[in-house]
């Protein structure tokens, strides 16, 4: 599976943006990239995904590097609510059952 | 409607023992998944199931896990002759299908503790 690259923390205050990164140089032309983010003592939960061109929902917005080596998961407007652990995980788009492969991903900090 | 439902939330067993954990899937989902998550080893893939059959056991960690689901929806994990590094959260995750577009929906864990 093509790997993933992220901070393994960052930090933000309440209502600015926050940009989080992730690298993906080794990643296939049908690898799907979705982003996860887990609170504390909670389930992983689905955020956004793309394959090449940005996304957004309700959520985030994602945008995917024209190359698609690197992604950045946008929250426009951060609360202490989105204080979590935020995953980058490549989907292969061709197989099912494509199971979720974690890595460590970055620990969001919100300053209130 | 309701999420992903696991039970019990916390299980402290004694090492050597046997243990069943349980997961309720969305209603209507089809694929279902296993992961577990401990401190030293993050969140990692058990089993997955498409309806009742399981195309990718691959995660499992040693022949004494094993998992069935029955009638496509609730699925059991059982862990024979617990060890002490078999404690971690185990999570169950559900689909509505066994495609890469389709979100999955996580439970909020087992707390498996093996003294």
């Amino acid at each position: 599976d093509a790997k993933t690259t992220q901070p393994n923390s960052m930090e933000s205050n309440e209502e600015e943006p926050v940009h989080l990164p992730c690298n993906h140089s080794t990643i296939s032309g049908t690898d799907y990239i979705h982003w996860y983010r887990q609170l504390p003592s909670q389930g992983p939960e689905y955020v956004i995904h793309g394959l090449t061109s940005n996304v957004n929902n309700r959520m985030a917005s994602l945008a995917i590097a024209e190359d698609r080596k690197s992604s950045t998961l946008i929250l426009h407007r951060a609360t202490l609510r989105d204080a979590a652990v935020y995953y980058c995980i490549l989907r292969d788009g061709e197989t099912s059952g494509s199971r979720l492969t974690f890595g460590e991903g970055t620990q969001l900090t919100v300053n209130p | 409607g309701a999420g992903v439902s696991q039970s019990p939330s916390n299980k402290v067993t004694e090492k050597g023992k046997d243990v069943e954990l349980r997961c309720d899937p969305i209603s209507g989902h089809t694929a279902l998944y296993w992961y577990r998550q401990s401190l030293g080893q993050g969140l990692e893939f058990l089993i997955y199931f498409q309806g009742n059959s399981a195309p990718d056991k691959s995660g499992l960690p040693s022949d004494r896990f094993s998992a069935e689901r029955t009638g496509g929806s609730v699925s059991t994990l059982t862990i024979q002759r617990t060890q002490q590094e078999d404690s971690a959260v185990y999570l169950c995750a559900s689909s509505l299908e066994d495609h890469h577009s389709y979100e999955q929906y996580f439970g909020p864990g087992t707390r498996l503790t093996v003294t």
